[in-house]
């Protein structure tokens, strides 16, 4: 298995401007996370899916973040328009289930706004 | 709020030497309890993990100790490698969710 992949690898665009990022599960994995990593706040659950549907997603930060799981093998994270402080690498990871097993993570997508 | 603290943030030692990184939480359902392990431009990658029914597990030169009493967990590395340098992330479930909290992470530097 080839893993979590994610796309971009990096993502530079200008403030306002929509921004989507991919990702691809694990075949089999029934559960996908969307984190978004910073030095001042560190790992940060955006939002998750199970069998597809979104569980909860509490940890979006405002509603220019939006994200959908079209089928198993798909999810996508959009932020519109984008600003400054969206800076970040957003990591798409997969599990078996949502809690008591270990995620697979992807290598991240590092966004940078200017 | 935060529940899991991870201690400590950086860690220095000498190729050789074992290293001891500590986790707490707060939320006493909690029953499983994973390391990761992020190396400079990846994602995280775990190393091992431990479920609430037993207290330690090792797998080479890894091990985890789990005290769930006091409500926290351990990983220990025993000779250390240059290629043991990361940032370790513990994980534990926090305010009553089944979705784990990563703590802030830990900068291990092993020196040859």
């Amino acid at each position: 298995d080839a893993g979590v992949i994610q796309s971009p690898r990096h993502e530079v665009t200008e403030m306002g401007q929509e921004v989507t990022l991919r990702c691809k599960p694990i075949s089999g994995h029934n559960s996908l996370f969307w984190y978004r990593q910073t030095m001042m706040r560190g790992l940060e659950l955006l939002i998750y899916f199970n069998n597809n549907v979104p569980i909860d997603d509490s940890g979006m930060p405002e509603d220019r973040f939006s994200a959908k799981m079209p089928n198993a093998s798909f999810s996508t994270l959009k932020i519109q328009p984008s600003e400054p402080r969206d800076s970040a690498v957003y990591f798409c990871a997969s599990s078996l289930d949502w809690s008591n097993y270990g995620y697979t993570f992807g290598s991240g997508t590092r966004l940078t706004v200017v | 709020g935060e529940n899991v603290e991870q201690h400590p943030s950086t860690l220095s030692v000498q190729e050789g030497d074992s290293a001891v990184i500590k986790c707490t939480y707060s939320d006493s359902a909690s029953n499983y309890f994973p390391w990761y392990k992020q190396e400079l431009g990846k994602g995280p990658q775990l190393i091992i993990d431990i479920r609430s029914n037993v207290g330690e597990k090792k797998d080479q030169r890894i091990a985890v100790t789990l005290n769930k009493t006091a409500k926290h967990f351990s990983l220990h590395i025993t000779e250390t490698q240059p290629e043991d340098s990361a940032v370790y992330f513990c994980a534990a479930p926090s305010g009553g969710s089944y979705i784990p909290t990563f703590g802030r992470g830990t900068s291990l530097i092993v020196h040859p």
